[in-house]
């Protein structure tokens, strides 16, 4: 299994701002996900990112709205920029838990755009 | 494409009562199946995978190709089994396209 830390696990921002949410997992990992969860919805994937090679993107999500790093293979940020009210959604960091095709999930960032 | 569907989006059982939690899945090859549970203020689990065949806190599921179906049961429903169920497929990336979530509500 994996242990995974992300920060901040909520914060309010005001519309027009950006806000880099880390994830820190315990172990080496060769994929990351970001996903997203709006109110009362189901998780959406956002971005694969992978260690040494640009993030890959989902219909409907673009790097300079959700720019990612991925500078090594324990820790990965998501960047939600020029925030507006739809943003608001609470934004999770998944990792494989190789060859099993399971999943491990932080305990999400809760984000609430003023 | 590759999409889960979980038609309830809210199951309301009393204790002891039996629990199906429906999920049918849209994938044309072999399919990886799990739901994930998500009890109130923690993070989102797994419950239990497709390729196990296991019993997890009395739930099971079983891969049903011809209808396309995997649907979650318990013959008796307590009460700290309320949460939130997500069935997910496996993705071609490795990432897992979730269902909308269906919450279950078990009253005493």
């Amino acid at each position: 299994s994996a242990v995974i830390s992300q920060k901040p696990s909520r914060d309010i921002c005001q519309r027009g701002t950006s806000l880099t949410i880390q994830c820190q997992v315990d172990s080496q990992v060769t994929m990351m996900f970001w996903y997203r969860q709006q109110p009362g919805q189901s998780l959406t994937l956002i971005a694969t990112a992978n260690q040494g090679s640009e993030a890959t993107y989902e219909s409907g999500f673009v790097i300079d709205k959700f720019p990612i790093s991925r500078p090594n293979l324990t820790f990965s940020t998501l960047t939600v920029s020029n925030m507006s009210p739809e943003d608001s959604s609470i934004y999770l960091c998944s990792v494989d838990g190789s060859y099993t095709g399971e999943l491990f999930f932080g305990e999400g960032s809760r984000l609430t755009v003023l | 494409a590759q999409r889960v569907t979980q038609p309830e989006k809210l199951l309301s059982v009393f204790k002891g009562a039996p629990v199906e939690l429906k999920c049918n899945y849209s994938y044309s090859g072999s399919p990886e199946l799990f739901w994930y549970v998500q009890y109130s203020r923690q993070r989102l689990q797994l419950l239990l995978r497709h390729i196990s065949r296991e019993s997890i806190k009395g739930f099971t599921a079983d891969l049903n190709k011809g209808e396309t179906s995997f649907h979650l049961k318990k013959p008796f429903a307590q009460e700290e089994d309320s949460a939130m169920y997500y069935c997910a497929l496996g993705g071609s990336q490795g990432n897992l396209i979730f269902g909308k979530g269906t919450k279950l509500s078990v009253k005493p």
